[in-house]
């Protein structure tokens, strides 16, 4: 299967600080999507991003949640002032072939505990 | 919107048997994907099997093989000779096939065990 990497692994954090989690999709990708699995629940669709934009968010994906590009191959997304609800596990996702687009794999996912 | 829905949230198979998860979905569109997700106790979500809707063969993947129901939207995976190492949540997934950068909709899961 295709590899997608993330890191952390785990980011423990107090309330009200900044995180920002990292992944690296299947190589030279142009989508990339996020989602976030609260425990226990299912997985759920935070954002979509095409070609250093977003394309889709969910409403979740609020004001306190940005992602961005900051080079070729990283993505990040940044939760500005966490709340203890922001524990979960988030992961990243990313087609495999350039220009098939349908199927997504899953990075191994960032576990983000909120103290 | 699309949703998902698995009914069964917790299914036991023994090891060597054969075991079928469900999932139903709801959707207005003819044309979109379907996937089943494995997740292992280490939450790492894992690709099992995928499926196109505009194909009426059912897609196998050595032991896992898939019922898919168009009319009736339904999805269930059935697993073959059950291995201890299949114990894990299993997500059924849609994804629209509109566009090229539709997200995926999980259902809530069903969690496989495995007896030796």
């Amino acid at each position: 299967e295709p590899e997608v990497t993330q890191t952390p692994s785990h980011q423990v954090t107090q309330m009200g600080q900044e995180v920002i989690l990292r992944c690296v999709p299947i190589s030279n990708h142009l989508y990339f999507y996020w989602y976030r699995q609260i425990l226990g629940q299912k997985v759920e669709f935070l954002v979509s991003f095409y070609n250093n934009e977003i394309s889709e968010k969910s409403e979740i994906f609020d004001d306190q949640f940005s992602v961005e590009r900051p080079d070729g191959s990283n993505f990040t997304l940044k939760i500005r002032s966490t709340k203890l609800e922001d524990s979960a596990m988030y992961f990243c996702a990313s087609p495999s072939q350039l220009y098939r687009t349908d199927t997504q794999y899953f990075g191994p996912g960032t576990r983000l505990t909120v103290l | 919107a699309q949703t998902v829905t698995q009914s069964q949230p917790e299914m036991s198979v023994q090891e060597a048997e054969t075991v079928t998860l469900s999932c139903t979905y709801d959707t207005s569109e003819s044309d979109y994907y379907l996937f089943w997700y494995k997740q292992p106790p280490s939450r790492q979500m894992i690709l099992v099997i995928r499926q196109e809707a505009y194909k009426q063969q059912n897609a196998t993947e050595n032991r896992f093989s898939v019922n898919f129901q168009k009319a009736a939207k339904s999805f269930s995976l059935k697993i073959s000779d059950s291995q201890l190492g299949d114990a894990a949540m299993y997500f059924c997934a849609y994804r629209s096939a509109r566009g090229s950068q539709g997200n995926l909709i999980f259902g809530k899961g069903t969690k496989l065990s495995v007896k030796p």
